[in-house]
């Protein structure tokens, strides 16, 4: 597609249940980011790939969070035993460079609302 | 730990006057300075970038101005447009590091220009 595909877009779950949010990438880019954004805030750093390998996994919160890319391209963000301090907007970015010059490109977000 | 911080949550203009839009950043290690736009129900969109061995970047009616001792960067719109109506997010990053893909955002400030 022409930019960055983001499913679903509106995801709500109860506390306790796993949660997969799926992103597409533009297609050729390198670089994949998942970013999550909290009501009046900016998007907070999750986790990022270049190609299929995960570079730096540092802003999980925590190990209910995890990340894949294994083919390099479409990318999945699960969070099992979801809280409702999970609910956000969780938002995935592609740059065509490794590693990224900071200019990502950045899709239409999944609001996931924990209940 | 705000590391990159914008003070305004919002600000109003008249069409065909100047915007300012302001940030501050604390860590000192940041190397390249972002200002990224939103509308609603959209992603962010990349709109200027300033690496830090400039102090202005200038793109049609749109210029960043940093300096450095202070720890401040701007974004100037001139003239403002009713379609500059969005949330401005300003972001930075430390392009020599490991973690290219690792943005720093801001909380954003919300433009509206009324004509």
């Amino acid at each position: 597609g022409a930019g960055v595909s983001q499913s679903p877009r509106y995801k709500v779950t109860k506390r306790g249940q796993d949660v997969a949010l799926r992103c597409d990438p533009i297609s050729g880019h390198v670089s994949l980011y998942w970013y999550r954004q909290a009501l009046g805030q900016g998007p907070e750093f999750l986790t990022y790939f270049n190609y299929e390998a995960q570079q730096d996994k540092s802003g999980l919160p925590n190990d209910r969070f995890s990340a894949e890319r294994p083919e390099g391209s479409i990318s999945t963000l699960t969070i099992q035993r979801t809280e409702q301090r999970d609910s956000a907007m969780y938002r995935c970015a592609s740059s065509l460079p490794p590693g990224g010059a900071g200019e990502l490109f950045f899709g239409e977000g999944s609001r996931l609302t924990v209940l | 730990d705000q590391q990159v911080k914008q003070n305004s949550p919002s600000l109003s203009v008249q069409e065909g006057r100047i915007s300012i839009l302001n940030c501050d950043y604390t860590n000192s290690m940041f190397d390249y300075f972002l200002w990224y736009k939103k509308y609603p129900a959209e992603g962010p969109t990349f709109l200027i970038s300033i690496s830090s061995i400039k102090d202005k970047n200038e793109d049609g009616r749109f210029t960043v101005f940093l300096n450095k001792s202070a720890k401040h960067l701007s974004l100037h719109i001139v003239p403002s447009q009713p379609g500059d109506s969005a949330v401005y997010f300003c972001a930075a990053i430390r392009r020599g590091g490991t973690s290219y893909g690792k943005l720093t955002f801001g909380q954003g400030t919300i433009l509206t220009v009324h004509p």
